[in-house]
């Protein structure tokens, strides 16, 4: 059965200390994998899209790498703003499977 | 920038009820999708939809749900009789490729009492 694990579950870092989610996964031939952000109350907002091992990915602060069992969400010099739940999701045949999250706070 | 959107934002209904939640996806993607969070939890597949008829379904989607596109835009869930155990935040999606990244609305928060 295809699964998603994210680590760490809660995350709190001071504006501009870098650093790093974890995107563990068990997939029978990955389709691709895609991190969203979350915030409180409101839909998962679409990052990337990784699909095949050593690709990556970058959009301002965030980078996004995968390789054959685990994606990283590296962020950069993080400001408050980046503070939301960020969440990790594999394809499979038909539908998406999330992980948990990685709940992120970023504090000034 | 084309977004999804949903209504009602927030739903109250008592446990056996019927509800309608609606969803208009981005007009040019072709694949529609229903996911579920309860609160705390991750966010769970329910149904896709491609062509017309419904290409996979979760074990949750059971009988008392089922989905529609009645015209060129709206796509609805229907929850035939309310359970308490419905009560979470359900988000639709739409993607243009079956593969592709998909696209969410900002969730309809049901809340059954």
């Amino acid at each position: 059965e295809d699964q998603v694990t994210q680590s760490p579950e809660a995350l709190r870092l001071q504006e501009g200390e870098s650093s790093s989610l974890n995107c563990s996964y068990t997939v029978s031939g990955l389709r691709g994998l895609f991190w969203y952000r979350q915030d409180p109350g409101k839909g998962p907002e679409f990052l990337f899209t990784l699909y095949s091992a050593g690709e990556e990915k970058e959009k301002e602060r965030l980078k996004a790498t995968l390789t054959k069992k685990e994606s990283f969400l590296h962020i950069t010099a993080p400001k408050p703003e980046d503070s939301a739940t960020y969440l990790c999701a594999v394809y499979n045949t038909d539908k998406l499977i999330f992980g948990t999250g990685t709940r992120l706070q970023v504090f000034p | 920038e084309p977004e999804v959107t949903q209504t009602p934002s927030h739903q109250v209904t008592q446990m056996g009820q019927e509800v309608i939640l609606r969803c208009v996806p981005i007009s040019n993607h072709l694949y529609f999708y229903w996911y579920r969070q309860i609160l705390g939890q991750k966010v769970e597949f329910l149904v896709s939809f491609y062509n017309n008829e419904i290409s996979e379904k979760s074990e949750i989607f059971d009988d008392q749900f089922s989905v529609e596109r009645p015209d060129g835009s709206n796509f609805t869930l229907k929850i035939r009789s309310t359970k308490l155990e419905d009560s979470a935040m359900y988000f639709c999606a739409s993607t243009l490729q079956g593969r592709g990244e998909q696209y969410f609305g900002p969730g309809t928060r049901l809340t059954v009492t």
